[in-house]
């Protein structure tokens, strides 16, 4: 149980354009769901934490206008990158906390991310 | 505020022999400890946590890790590593938030290489 689903895997775009990755909690509902991004040989950072109905809180210096989040349903959250540049190619990975009867042994969940290749 | 410092950014081990992955913590608070393993291009699977007990925490696929909270440290240990736990690992630190959730805050991470 607590599955996080993340969509797509890969994706290659040209500069310029947008690009949305979705994040989706298949057996469980989830109110909060976290964004990170990942550099390569590098930790994960949290950009944004994303909140059922509400507007996203985002970390220090993570753009808003150019990484927009939408958390419209209990079990879907999406990124959007806006504009991308070559620059926001990286690997961005979502996680959700699953309530604690779902009987796992972990509250956060993490997708399989998505590696993001802006050429 | 907490942090996390992985000592070794690439841990190479032969197949069968044992392996320590280090990992300090700093933190004002009481907090939470994680490990989590990361096979490539993919998500976060986490290996064990330590949220209050006993110091010596075991973890999925033989891993454990010893809380010590003098030497603010989780390090984590197998002691006979396969192929197949080359991965990245990362260690992670949250305080304690009401409800039992926590947001980690995550260590650079530990590049196992388990050489056959």
């Amino acid at each position: 149980g607590a599955v996080v689903s993340q969509h797509p895997s890969w994706v290659i775009c040209k500069s310029g354009t947008s690009v949305k990755i979705e994040c989706r909690s298949l057996d469980f509902q989830a109110t909060t769901m976290f964004w990170y991004r990942q550099f390569p040989k590098q930790s994960l950072m949290l950009m944004a934490t994303s909140n059922e109905g509400s507007k996203a809180t985002y970390e220090q210096g993570v753009e808003k206008d150019k990484f927009l989040i939408n958390h419209a349903s209990l079990t879907l959250s999406t990124l959007t990158v806006t504009s991308a540049h070559p620059e926001d190619s990286s690997f961005y990975i979502c996680s959700a906390i699953a309530p604690p009867r779902t009987g796992t042994n972990s509250p956060l969940h993490f997708g399989n991310g998505t590696r993001l290749t802006v050429t | 505020a907490q942090s996390v410092t992985q000592l070794d950014s690439q841990v190479p081990v032969f197949e069968e022999a044992p392996v320590e992955l280090r990992c300090n913590y700093s933190s004002s608070v009481s907090v939470y400890l994680f490990w989590y393993v990361q096979y490539p291009n993919q998500g976060l699977q986490l290996l064990l946590k330590y949220l209050s007990g006993s110091t010596l925490v075991k973890g999925i696929n033989g891993f454990e890790a010893e809380f010590n909270k003098s030497q603010t440290s989780f390090h984590l240990r197998k002691p006979s590593v396969h192929i197949s736990d080359t991965a990245e690992y990362f260690c992670a630190v949250s305080d304690r938030r009401p409800g039992g959730s926590y947001i980690p805050t995550f260590g650079r991470g530990t590049s196992l290489i388990v050489h056959p």
